[in-house]
């Protein structure tokens, strides 16, 4: 109940395509889902967030679409930049006994020049 | 401000020896957290903290311990050291509730052999 699964484990796109990363959950009591971005070395930050009052979120060229039915939210990244090449987590979190927040798998995603 | 600092960055350690790994924040952030990162597996919550003085078992904290004496700092004890420990281990803030972002540090990564 508490798993966030993430998938591809891996991507490799060319530049200016459009990746998409996909996350599902299982606890219907989580009601905030952030994506983490991070570069080898680094730790993680916040890429982009989302409520599940909303069913798309867009920053620049990252935008959350989210389906609350489904218990699905994805990542998408338009025209996609070798800049871009770094580890994606999904994560949720919500006051679910517990102040935790889940994170998924990871995706590495690779954008050739 | 420094953000989340956490020291050393990298330790080699023996089996059964001890160390701490410190970490400090200074955004008066009372949440703080310690993650490790194995490949591929994402991230797991060893510990965490909602202030100076409480602190919770997340979903991997067995070999570990805590304390959260002040509201700035947030050392993970590992006390007996073992080959599963052989991680990347981040600490991370939040202001108020675990639904803000988290803010994490560089991580430390550590080699039991």
């Amino acid at each position: 109940q508490q798993q966030v699964k993430q998938s591809p484990q891996s991507l490799i796109v060319q530049k200016g395509g459009i990746p998409i990363i996909n996350c599902a959950y299982e606890n219907t009591a989580f009601d905030y889902f952030p994506w983490y971005q991070q570069f080898p070395g680094k730790g993680p930050a916040l890429l982009i967030a989302i409520r599940p009052d909303v069913s798309e979120k867009k920053e620049g060229r990252f935008t959350i679409s989210f389906n609350k039915s489904a218990k699905q939210f994805s990542l998408h990244i338009m025209d996609s930049q070798p800049g871009d090449s770094a580890t994606y987590f999904c994560a949720a979190s919500g006051n679910t006994g517990g102040f935790k927040t889940i994170f998924g798998a990871g995706t590495r995603l690779f954008v050739k020049a | 401000n420094a953000g989340v600092t956490q020291t050393p960055k990298f330790r080699i350690l023996k089996i059964g020896q001890s160390m701490t790994l410190q970490c400090a924040q200074d955004m008066n952030h009372n949440y703080m957290y310690w993650y490790r990162q194995d490949p591929g597996m994402g991230l797991k919550l060893i510990y965490y903290s909602v202030g100076a003085g409480i602190t919770d078992k997340g979903e991997v904290p067995n070999g570990y311990n805590v304390s959260r004496s002040t509201t700035e700092d947030f050392p993970l004890r590992l006390e007996l050291a073992a080959p599963s420990q052989t991680s990347v281990y981040f600490c991370a803030s939040s202001f108020g509730q675990p639904n803000n972002e988290q803010f994490f540090g560089p991580g430390t990564r550590l080699t039991v052999l």
